[in-house]
């Protein structure tokens, strides 16, 4: 079956642009999560959705970053008014228990 | 411990060498380890789920043990081959489902 698919893959932006980032979870998978590893760092953990409850937004960095998910499928993570810091690879994982599941990941580098 | 840690950052085998890492971790307020394989451009594949202290997995050539007293796991490969050549990360479960992870030991297996 279908795993989780992340778009785009790459995504180059200036200092100070505003990013989107999609996550397509595994179809019925309640929970979904995003991480990030930044260059030299292991995957940190950022927000994480769990059906219908307050996502746990304790990993977020910084007021710039958020998330939503829509109907209980598809997400999208916003970093607003991006900063060099913000380079990273962002995953998003999804599940009904353990295992998560991974996608292949948005690299983003801002220049 | 306070975070997850794993050792040796990198490793170089030659084709049919046995090796092994080691993840250690907070040993209080355990719920779980989990070991992912993430090869380059692939999306991070979960290896084993381990929650009972003294567990054992095996899945072909690679196994995993788990000492939850002491805050250690260790991930062995028997007869490493260039397949197997990939990050190898530890993550701990945190308490509302997020991972925790190590920056992960990076396998080079030689032809």
């Amino acid at each position: 079956g279908a795993g989780v698919s992340q778009s785009p893959s790459n995504k180059v932006t200036e200092k100070g642009k505003d990013v989107e980032l999609r996550c397509d979870p595994i179809s019925g998978h309640t929970a979904l999560y995003w991480y990030r590893q930044s260059l030299g760092q292991g995957l940190e953990f950022l927000i994480y959705f769990q059906g219908n409850s307050a996502p746990d937004k304790s990993g977020l960095p910084s007021d710039r970053f958020s998330a939503e998910r829509t109907g209980g499928s598809v997400s999208t993570l916003t970093i607003q008014r991006t900063q060099q810091e913000d380079s990273a690879v962002y995953l998003c994982a999804s599940s009904t228990g353990t295992p998560q599941y991974f996608g292949p990941g948005t690299r983003l580098l801002v220049l | 411990i306070l975070n997850v840690e794993q050792s040796p950052q990198s490793l170089h085998v030659q084709e049919g060498d046995s090796t092994n890492f080691t993840c250690s971790f907070p040993s209080s307020n355990f719920y779980a380890l989990h070991w992912y394989r993430w090869e380059t451009a692939k999306s991070p594949e979960a290896l084993f789920v381990m929650t009972l202290n003294g567990d054992e997995k095996k899945k072909g050539r690679i196994s995993a043990t788990l000492n939850t007293k002491e805050g250690y796991s260790y991930l062995y490969i028997k007869g490493s081959q260039p397949e197997d050549s990939a990050t190898y990360l530890c993550a701990r479960g945190g308490s509302q489902g997020n991972l925790i992870f190590g920056k992960g030991t990076k396998l080079s297996v030689k032809p």
